[in-house]
């Protein structure tokens, strides 16, 4: 079981609102930034959002990140069929002195 | 183009060792950390060790160290990861990625290989 907490799952319809979460602690998400992660099928990780709600160059504006406290969120609007994929957040981790990456949470769009 | 490539992956034995390679182009290597990260079949991504860009700073996850141990070579524009006494459970694709830090803050892996496959089966 992750430090980082996400629903294992999501689901939507094309045009949806999705949003996840990533539930951490004080040791982590309290007091680091987190950056989050797309792996479609098969391929290796994209990062999607840096420093909590930074975009790289690239990335839709479809997608968004906030952080509060010792939880983070990632929101998808105008959801569309290749979105479907694994996303990930990732932040560091005072306690183990190394980094984390949530369990991972499957967007399925319907 | 902006490009890493890992290499060195296989099927190793139970105890073996074994050492992946990253080679990294078409960027400064020496003015990012770099990263492995790995993914066992079917599950998540899960971080194992991070180096600086002048190796002066080395951190490893928790349940790997002691066997697993980074290194890079910034005139090869290379990053490795020298795995000893392996087991079932590394069984996994293994990631470079590198990442930008400045002033103690990282601001993502920007950039990933694609991954080079380990297997340790008897």
């Amino acid at each position: 079981q992750s430090v980082l907490t996400q629903p294992p799952s999501a689901s939507g319809t094309p045009g949806q609102r999705v949003t996840i979460s990533c539930s951490g602690s004080s040791s982590n998400i309290g007091s680091h930034t987190v950056n989050w992660y797309q792996q479609l099928p098969g391929t290796a990780p994209k990062l999607l959002i840096y420093s909590n709600n930074q975009r790289p160059s690239g990335v839709p504006d479809r997608f968004s990140g906030s952080k509060s406290g010792t939880s983070a969120s990632l929101a998808i609007s105008g959801l569309q069929s290749e979105d479907e994929a694994d996303y990930y957040c990732a932040t560091w981790d005072d306690s183990l002195n190394g980094r984390l990456f949530g369990g991972g949470t499957k967007l399925t769009v319907l | 183009e902006v490009q890493l490539v890992e290499s060195g992956g296989g099927l190793v034995k139970p105890g073996d060792s074994l050492r992946l390679s990253c080679a990294a182009s078409g960027f400064t290597f020496s003015s990012y950390s770099m990263n492995w990260v790995r993914q066992a079949p079917g599950k998540g991504l899960e971080w194992v060790s991070s180096i600086s860009k002048s190796s002066s700073y080395i951190y490893y996850a928790e349940s790997l160290k002691g066997r697993f141990t980074i290194s890079r070579d910034n005139a090869k524009n290379s990053l490795y990861l020298q795995m000893n006494s392996l087991r079932a459970e590394d069984t996994a694709v293994y990631y470079c990625a590198r990442e930008y830090c400045s002033g103690g803050i990282c601001y993502g892996k920007d950039i990933w290989g694609q991954g080079t496959m380990v297997i340790v089966s008897s």
